[in-house]
């Protein structure tokens, strides 16, 4: 399986944009991109996917790299509600989701 | 109906103990889920039933055994558990999409 690294942890500002990295330099040509996050005391929570091009939806932004070895989550405007763990995860199987550790993000007010 | 429900949320049992969990979800998904997660730890998936039949196993121990008696229901039975089995155990379903949809999880405590 193709390995993702992120950071521990991220700190923002409530109201500033946030910007996960993700790098998954051994990604294949048939994985998708997943990002998940898990607030405390909650199941995970799909946020967003893409394979080549950027993709944006009500949640977020997903920046890939032209060579898809790394990628970005971006959140707009941080809200204390995004405190999270945020998990990037590379699947070419929607059935097969497999969780790395993630970056666990604070947002300060 | 767009929710993932398990009961219970909290199980305390003993390592003689048999028991079971039980996922139950209403959207229509054919793609059901059991995932366990430790205390700080990321979410290790165990099962998936794909229109009701088991399509992956992760090497899971026996002492798990999942059934999914009909495409809203999951069960995980559980007999002669562990200590280290202590986790919460969460259920989640999908259409097949990227998207899953997580159930807020059984908080399972093995003595």
């Amino acid at each position: 399986d193709a390995k993702t690294t992120q950071p521990n942890s991220m700190e923002s500002n409530e109201e500033e944009p946030v910007h996960l990295p993700c790098n998954h330099s051994t990604i294949s040509g048939t994985d998708y991109i997943h990002w998940y996050r898990q607030l405390p005391s909650q199941g995970p929570e799909y946020v967003i996917h893409g394979l080549t091009s950027n993709v944006n939806n009500r949640m977020a932004s997903l920046a890939i790299a032209e060579d898809r070895k790394s990628s970005t989550l971006i959140l707009h405007r941080a809200t204390l509600r995004d405190a999270a763990v945020y998990y990037c995860i590379l699947t070419y199987n929607n059935n097969d989701m497999r969780f790395g550790a993630g970056t666990r993000l604070t947002v300060k007010p | 109906d767009t929710e993932v429900t398990q009961t219970p949320k909290h199980l305390v049992m003993g390592m003689t103990n048999k028991k079971s969990l039980k996922c139950e979800q209403h959207m229509g998904h054919r793609a059901m889920y059991w995932y366990k997660q430790k205390a700080k730890k990321p979410p290790e998936l165990m099962f998936v039933y794909s229109y009701e039949k088991l399509s992956i196993n992760e090497s899971v121990p026996s002492r798990f055994s999942p059934e999914c008696p009909n495409s809203s229901l999951l069960n995980l039975h559980l007999h002669a558990l562990q200590p280290e089995d202590s986790a919460l155990y969460l259920c989640a379903s999908s259409r097949g999409t990227p998207e899953q949809f997580f159930g807020p999880g059984t908080r399972l405590t093995v003595l």
